[in-house]
């Protein structure tokens, strides 16, 4: 268990609003990731961060941006909200374990755009 | 870029049997993780078996075992005695090691339903 919670858990917005969700962490991990799952295509990464300040696009990143202030905290922000970005949204930290890198998911958030 | 690929979008299997999850994965690199998560109804992933590519040996976590041909990029998960609580999602992912971001690739997944 990494300690990893994310809110809101569920949320309905309409087309056009600015969405934030909230990752956070206990564990003091450098490394957070926002990956989306979809039907018939597994979980895709939208952006990551390897320390305070410092984040990174990944393969899904249009139409989102990320920030980090504190270590625990990492916002996933969708600037105007579309109805393609309906999907559940998994935050994940690295973890060292036993000698080897390994990711541990938060329980999602399930976001429908209307 | 890696890919991952799970031809299998959805098993079946018999309670107590054994079950092979099929997952092959295209890379350049030498170095990388393989994983395999699971993913109830719950919706939580949870992290089953990891398996180092520099490993010759297949990983196991009780039940759960692979079978990781590297020269053919495949990496399979066998469950044997299958039990009703292993009706899931299954997620095959690649994870580049050394520098970088350590991101995940995943496969699309594949459906199993244990049957009583």
């Amino acid at each position: 268990d990494a300690g990893i919670t994310q809110s809101p858990r569920h949320k309905v917005t309409e087309t056009g609003t600015p969405v934030t969700l909230r990752c956070h962490q206990t564990e003091n991990h450098r490394y957070m990731y926002w990956y989306r799952q979809d039907p018939g295509h597994g979980l895709r990464l939208i952006h990551y961060s390897y320390g305070v300040k410092d984040t990174d696009k990944g393969e899904v990143s249009d139409g989102y941006s990320v920030s980090r202030s504190k270590t625990e905290d990492f916002l996933l922000t969708l600037e105007s909200a579309t109805s393609s970005q309906t999907s559940v949204y998994f935050c994940a930290t690295r973890l060292l374990t036993s000698g080897h890198y390994e990711q541990y998911f938060g329980p999602g958030t399930r976001l429908t755009v209307t | 870029a890696q890919t991952v690929t799970q031809s299998q979008p959805e098993m079946s299997v018999q309670e107590a049997e054994t079950v092979t999850l099929s997952c092959t994965y295209d890379t350049s690199e030498s170095n990388y993780y393989l994983f395999w998560y699971k993913q109830p109804p719950s919706r939580q992933m949870i992290l089953v078996i990891r398996q180092e590519a520099y490993k010759q040996q297949n990983a196991t976590e009780n039940r759960f075992s692979v079978n990781f041909q590297k020269a053919a990029k495949s990496f399979s998960l066998k469950i044997s005695d299958s039990q009703l609580g292993d009706t899931a999602m299954y997620f095959c992912a690649f994870m580049k090691s050394g520098a970088g971001s350590y991101q995940l690739t995943f496969g699309k997944g594949t459906k199993l339903s244990v049957i009583p």
